[in-house]
């Protein structure tokens, strides 16, 4: 059984340019939830994707935006990155939407934003 | 003010001790409540899982949950080096796999 994993580990980016991280869900689970953890906090809920549908958002502009594909894979985009975007982004999948708690992070993407 | 409150930290304590960490709340609708344990450059994994009020043990870790309070706490006993970690409290209102988490408390065990 593969876990969660997530590419790439470590990103420069500079402000006003675009990223999309990737997350392979672990094997058999339909529903990923990104979070960003900015240094010395806890992890921020972004938006969660069950069966390639968004189902629910937490509080974050609409450049944040994603997809997850028939293969419960899923990818993180951010436009117009601004410096408050460097973070570790995590995602985590769970079977089913109702699974409270039995998330599996994947180690996450670190992003610099200069 | 934020809905979850951990006390950041750091916390440093010899090896064997038995080590408290809490959480606070603000909203009454919390119903299911997690600790997560993170190690440097590493993701989240879950240590304990309750809902509700009460206590749950496992091994040398014990998590309760006084909803009167708005307060968790998770326990560890006999505490190793290993246990070092950033720990995460999380909670949410229904089984909907949208965390809100604590800031987390930064824990070393000195051998």
């Amino acid at each position: 059984e593969t876990g969660v994993t997530q590419s790439p580990t470590h990103l420069i980016k500079t402000r006003g340019q675009q990223v999309t991280l990737r997350c392979s869900s672990q094997s058999g689970h339909n529903t990923v939830s990104w979070y960003q953890q900015a240094l010395g906090q806890g992890p921020q809920f972004i938006f969660q994707y069950y069966r390639e549908e968004e189902n629910g958002r937490g509080n974050f502009p609409p450049r944040f935006s994603g997809l997850q594909f028939p293969n419960y894979s899923s990818e993180l985009n951010v436009n117009a990155l601004e410096l408050d975007d460097s973070a570790l982004y995590l995602c985590a999948s769970s079977l089913g939407a109702g699974n409270t708690g039995e998330l599996f992070f994947g180690e996450g993407s670190r992003l610099t934003v200069l | 003010q934020k809905e979850v409150e951990q006390d950041p930290g750091p916390l440093s304590v010899p090896e064997g001790a038995i080590v408290s960490l809490n959480c606070t709340y603000s909203n009454s609708a919390f119903q299911y409540f997690m600790w997560y344990r993170q190690y440097s450059r590493k993701g989240p994994e879950l240590l304990m899982y309750t809902y509700s009020s009460g206590n749950k043990e496992d091994g040398r870790f014990t998590a309760q949950v006084d909803k009167s309070s708005k307060y968790i706490s998770l326990f560890i006993r006999d505490s190793q080096p290993s246990d070092s970690a950033t720990y995460l409290c999380a909670m949410e209102y229904n089984q909907g796999g949208k965390l809100i988490f604590g800031q987390g408390t930064e824990l070393s065990v000195k051998p």
